[in-house]
């Protein structure tokens, strides 16, 4: 049962656009979310993250959105640069407890 | 720089030998986890130590066993490897502390070990 889920494996993007990755869940005691961004060969690194009690959370180019009723979120990249080209997975977590549960992952290409 | 460094980065082994992946952390946290990625798929928590508790996932199969003899140093070590255990092997980490709702909690990865079974 997957709990967090990517629906897009990938996305290509034009440099200089808005990429936009989305990500759902199912279970409703998730509080926490956050996303990692991993390069090839590298580990996840952590991104940006965002609470329950916000519905959005910036960061320079990098934004996230949360929509509880939906139990849905998503990053916003803009603009979009080639050094962005990754995978992207979204995590998500109980406040209380440890475990991150993953979705699938989002392979994102910007092309110059 | 502080940081999490996993061992061998490429590891080959044969059906059924047994096999040990090795991970240190500079960073002193105190919680150390163990991941399962399988190709296209979500990386899945195998299990972790909260110091030196261990904390098993009720679905990691018995063939995966873990040893944390210190802070530093934490081993996945898979006894009987069948062809399903290839895989990319994350080891992470993270400080525990008291949720806060505005300091995200956050785990830092290796690079990860791919294992290749023959």
């Amino acid at each position: 049962d997957q709990q967090v889920k990517q629906n897009s494996p990938s996305l290509s993007v034009q440099e200089g656009r808005i990429s936009i990755l989305n990500c759902d869940y199912t279970n409703s005691m998730f509080d926490y979310f956050l996303w990692y961004k991993k390069y090839p060969a590298e580990g996840p690194t952590f991104l940006i993250s965002i609470s329950s009690i916000k519905d959005k959370n910036e960061d320079g180019r990098f934004t996230v959105f949360l929509n509880k009723s939906a139990k849905h979120l998503s990053l916003h990249i803009v603009p979009s640069q080639p050094g962005d080209s990754a995978v992207y997975f979204c995590a998500a977590k109980q406040s209380s407890g440890d475990k991150l549960t993953f979705g699938t992952g989002t392979r994102l290409a910007v092309r110059p | 720089d502080a940081m999490v460094i996993q061992n061998p980065r490429y590891q080959v082994t044969q059906f059924g030998k047994p096999v040990t992946l090795s991970c240190s952390q500079t960073l002193n946290h105190n919680v150390m986890y163990w991941y399962q990625q399988k190709s296209s798929q979500a990386p899945k928590l195998l299990f972790h130590y909260y110091d030196k508790d261990f904390n098993n996932e009720a679905d990691t199969p018995d063939n995966f066993q873990s040893r944390r003899p210190n802070t530093s140093f934490c081993f996945l070590d898979i006894r009987s490897p069948g062809l399903g255990d290839a895989a990319m092997y994350l080891c992470a980490t993270s400080r525990d502390r008291p949720f806060e709702w505005t300091n995200p909690p956050r785990q830092f990865f290796g690079p990860g070990t791919r294992l290749t079974v023959l």
